[in-house]
């Protein structure tokens, strides 16, 4: 059974950091391409990023809002996938879900087989 | 970007009852559309995908339908379980957009 835990959600000031962790367990995490999706309380889900697999070449793709503020990474030896954040905005404040990632044929984008229950961050002075 | 637009924003259906849910594309996507449920206090599952291929696990009162911009979820007969949140998604096109979702409540 695929099992995604996330942790490090918190409450941090404006333009201060955190770092996410998703712990991957059920399945081969370092063949997984796997992303990030965010959502406001009451909202909808926005897609924050996505990185590879090592076997697919490992790089990362970031939403425009958050693109040179977070940084989407894995480790592999660790079965764990981490959203390191930093100048963190009030606009950020969501659930942070992590996701397995699955690219179809034909389609540019990706969509999301499995997601863990999510960790909150609230940015707020 | 693509937007996705979904309707109603919330639907209140009686147990046993049908619904239809409702999502249109800004432009084609294809048949690459999903569609996610959501309960309060909970993650997103997928349900569909493909427009119309039920996820694993998913009852097949559930059915979806359409291509290019107009999409459809059909509930055939709403169980206490289903009364959720859903989202539709699109992975046509870079990056991957969702709706602002459905609510199904029991009327």
């Amino acid at each position: 059974e695929v099992q995604l835990v996330e942790s490090g959600g918190g409450l941090v000031k404006p333009g201060e950091s955190l770092r996410l962790s998703c712990a991957a367990s059920g399945f081969t995490f370092s063949s997984a391409w796997m992303s990030w999706v965010r959502q406001v309380p009451g909202k909808g889900l926005e897609w924050v990023g996505r990185i590879k697999s090592k076997a697919s070449g490992g790089t990362s793709d970031h939403a425009a809002p958050v693109k040179g503020r977070f940084t989407i990474s894995r480790d592999d030896s660790k079965d764990t996938l981490y959203l390191q954040m930093n100048s963190l905005k009030t606009e950020d404040t969501a659930i942070y879900y992590c996701a397995t990632t699955r690219v179809v044929s034909g389609a540019m984008s990706m969509l999301y087989d499995d997601w863990g229950q999510g960790t909150p961050v609230t940015v707020s002075s | 970007e693509i937007v996705m637009t979904q309707s109603p924003a919330t639907l209140s259906v009686s147990p046993g009852e049908g619904a239809t849910l409702s999502c249109r594309a800004s432009q084609s996507v294809s048949s690459n559309l999903a569609w996610y449920q959501q309960k309060p206090g909970q993650a997103p599952r997928l349900f569909i995908y493909g427009a119309s291929t039920r996820a694993t696990g998913v009852p097949a009162r559930f059915s979806g339908s359409g291509s290019g911009t107009e999409f459809t979820l059909t509930i055939s007969s709403l169980q206490s379980e289903d009364f959720a949140v859903y989202y539709c998604q699109q992975y046509n096109n870079w990056p991957g957009t969702f709706g602002q979702g459905t609510k199904v409540e029991i009327k």
